[in-house]
């Protein structure tokens, strides 16, 4: 059984600039929820993909959107990125409605 | 406003003794109540989980007390090993969100001393 997978790792940027982050989610299960946790913070959700459409968003401005793809993997972009943005994005993964949540290791995005 | 609260933000435990970590939450909605545990560079882990209906789940070393007239959980580890040390987090959920969608707290720094 493949856990979910996260891409890149670590990356850098600057303000202003664009960033998408990926997700693989774990065999069998058809959602996927991202998460942002600032340093020294909990995770804090900011959308949920169910069937390739948004199925809940957390309070997060516009310029976070998201996708997801048939074989129920995903994307996070985040656009004019700004340097509160710095944190560990977490993708999760669940069969709907089961309330366990399986995550990836995380996304460490640095905005300078 | 954080709705689920750990006013601890570290603990320190011998080994073989007993943990106890504690969570508040102010949002009566929340029915659905989980424990993660994060290792450095991993994603936080499914540890334990309780629902509203219930005042105690046991899994192992590992359980979950609510106190729902007083919006209190607890997580009790016995005993403690060296393994256990991680930062746990509570969280909170409900049918009324959506039960993945998950109300964090900012977490716990548990360390076992051997």
């Amino acid at each position: 059984e493949t856990g979910v997978t996260q891409s890149p790792t670590h990356l850098i940027k600057t303000r202003g600039q664009q960033v998408t982050l990926r997700c693989s989610s774990q065999s069998g299960h058809n959602t996927v929820s991202w998460y942002q946790q600032a340093l020294g913070q909990g995770p804090q959700f900011i959308f949920q993909y169910y069937r390739e459409e948004e199925n809940g968003r957390g309070n997060f401005p516009p310029r976070f959107s998201g996708l997801q793809f048939p074989n129920y993997s995903s994307e996070l972009n985040v656009n004019a990125l700004e340097l509160d943005d710095s944190a560990l994005y977490l993708c999760a993964s669940s069969q709907q409605n089961t309330g366990e949540l399986f995550f990836g290791e995380g996304s460490r995005l640095t905005v300078l | 406003d954080q709705q689920v609260k750990q006013n601890s933000p570290s603990l320190s435990v011998q080994e073989g003794r007993i943990s106890i970590l504690n969570c508040d939450y102010t949002n009566s909605m929340f029915d659905y109540f989980l424990w993660y545990k994060k290792y450095p560079a991993e994603g936080p882990t499914f540890l334990i989980s309780i629902s509203s209906i219930k005042d105690k789940n046991e899994d192992g070393r590992f359980t979950v007390f609510l106190n729902k007239s007083a919006k209190h959980l607890s997580l009790h580890i016995v005993p403690s090993q060296p393994g256990d040390s991680a930062v746990y987090f509570c969280a909170a959920s409900g049918v009324n969100f959506g039960n993945e969608k998950l109300t964090f707290g900012t977490g716990t720094r548990l360390t076992i001393i051997p």
